[in-house]
């Protein structure tokens, strides 16, 4: 099993619709979480950390659940901008922060279309 | 700044070769990673370093050696290169005084091995 699993997608949605990503991780010892994303043929760049207590940013909701081990992204609002692959990202272990190792998903594709 | 840069954008290579993919970072960041990024795999980490003259192995090693003989640059090798190690390589940097263990990442190297 993957360490961090995702849904590839695509997700094909029009211009203003909400759309959501979901997550799973298998590692419980696992302390820190993020969402990066990777336009196409470019590099991943961090989007947003991930909290328990949830946390938005504009147009840009992320969520924690730690008992089921799954962190969502959330999108209100899509603009074609927003088309990317997003990443669901995870530290390893506790101890992790020495190395600042991350393990990374394989992505989730979003085309947002007019 | 130019953040993380690498060197050679796009390489052909045939199996057997040998070659040297360089990664340099101006910002003073500890920590530097190697990762390739295969289709559907997601990144996977292939070597880093904590620090100056130190290295590690990730994920996937093998077949690479890397070097950290100054802090600024992190270099990958290939000894004798396989079809198999045909991947998009990208070079990331971190410091452990970064907030959220966020890694920036460089513009990608895209390697074919014939």
């Amino acid at each position: 099993r993957k360490e961090v699993e995702q849904d590839p997608g695509p997700f094909n949605v029009p211009e203003g619709a909400t759309v959501a990503f979901n997550c799973t991780y298998s590692n419980s010892a696992s302390q820190s979480f993020f969402w990066y994303r990777q336009d196409c043929r470019k590099e991943p760049k961090l989007l947003m950390s991930v909290y328990s207590s949830g946390n938005e940013d504009g147009r840009f909701t992320a969520q924690l659940n730690r008992a089921s081990q799954y962190i969502s992204l959330l999108i209100r609002d899509s603009k074609l901008s927003d088309s990317a692959t997003y990443l669901c990202v995870v530290t390893p272990q506790v101890g992790s922060s020495n190395t600042g190792k991350l393990i990374f998903g394989q992505g989730t594709t979003l085309q947002v279309k007019p | 700044n130019a953040g993380v840069t690498q060197t050679p954008k796009f390489r052909v290579l045939k199996t057997g070769q040998s070659m040297t993919l360089l990664c340099a970072q101006d910002m003073n960041h500890e920590y530097m990673y190697w990762y390739r990024q295969d289709p559907g795999m997601g990144l996977r980490l292939i070597h880093y370093s904590v620090g100056e003259g130190t290295t590690a192995k990730g994920e996937v090693p093998d077949g690479y050696n890397v070097s950290r003989l100054k802090k600024q640059n992190f270099l990958l090798g290939l000894e004798s290169a396989a079809p198999s190690q045909t991947s998009v390589y990208f070079c990331a940097s971190s410091s452990p005084g970064l907030a959220l263990n966020e890694q920036f990442f460089g513009p990608g190297t895209r390697l074919t091995v014939l």
